[in-house]
């Protein structure tokens, strides 16, 4: 079945632990996206990634980090997660960023105490 | 967001029809997608338009006006199941962002 796993599901973690968003895909997807939605902001870019060792900042990157060593993953990495990153995450994969509709994960959920 | 605009809410009842509108920047316009999302759930591609006009998928249909910068979700023969929130987004020319809109939440009444 063709889809986008992201782990964990929920988490909640303390401010200033290092943690780890893991994202996979198994539709051979070039592009993959990460995104964070807040009520009444929806849905805001944070990286996304055109394809293997090529990532770029969104519009809301700061305190955040990917990396995309492998095309089927796309981890989001908070070095030290603070409270105003609790959000609700998603990240997103598509054959391209015109034309191509994303796929999304089932989202994490993180709270940052 | 970069000048998306949609209606933060509407209600409608089962069975009628409801359009949605979104207002959008127009420089560097590549085209508008529409996807729906289920309280709690990830956002599920709708549409997707790029040339003016309407195009039809069963109940829902999707409209662009290119030169007017404006697209409109509409829904019909609506059910309760319909009850979810409509983000439309916006791709553009010369750069591998979408933008989102924060989203129309519909609420569909028995």
């Amino acid at each position: 079945e063709a889809q986008v796993t992201q782990n964990p599901r929920y988490l909640i973690t303390v401010t200033g632990k290092k943690l780890t968003v893991t994202c996979s895909q198994n539709m051979n997807h070039e592009y993959m996206s990460w995104y964070r939605q807040d009520p009444g902001l929806g849905l805001r870019q944070i990286y996304y990634s055109m394809n293997v060792e090529v990532t770029d900042k969104g519009d809301v990157p700061e305190g955040y980090k990917v990396s995309r060593k492998e095309k089927r993953n796309f981890p989001l990495i908070l070095e030290s997660p603070s409270p105003n990153q609790t959000s609700l995450y998603f990240c997103a994969s598509s054959l391209g960023p015109l034309g191509s509709p994303l796929h999304f994960g089932n989202g994490t959920r993180l709270t940052v105490t | 967001g970069q000048n998306i605009d949609q209606p933060t809410e509407m209600t409608a009842t089962e069975g009628a029809i409801v359009q949605i509108n979104c207002t959008y920047q127009t420089s560097g316009f590549n085209g508008l997608f529409w996807y729906q999302q289920h309280a709690g759930e990830a956002p599920t591609f709708l549409s997707y338009n790029v040339l003016d006009g309407l195009e039809e998928k069963g109940r829902f249909s999707s409209f662009l006006s290119r030169s007017k910068g404006y697209s409109y979700l509409l829904l019909k023969e609506l059910q309760m199941k319909d009850s979810a929130s409509y983000l439309c987004a916006r791709a553009g020319l010369n750069t591998d962002k979408l933008i989102f809109g924060t989203g129309t939440r519909l609420q569909v009444f028995p």
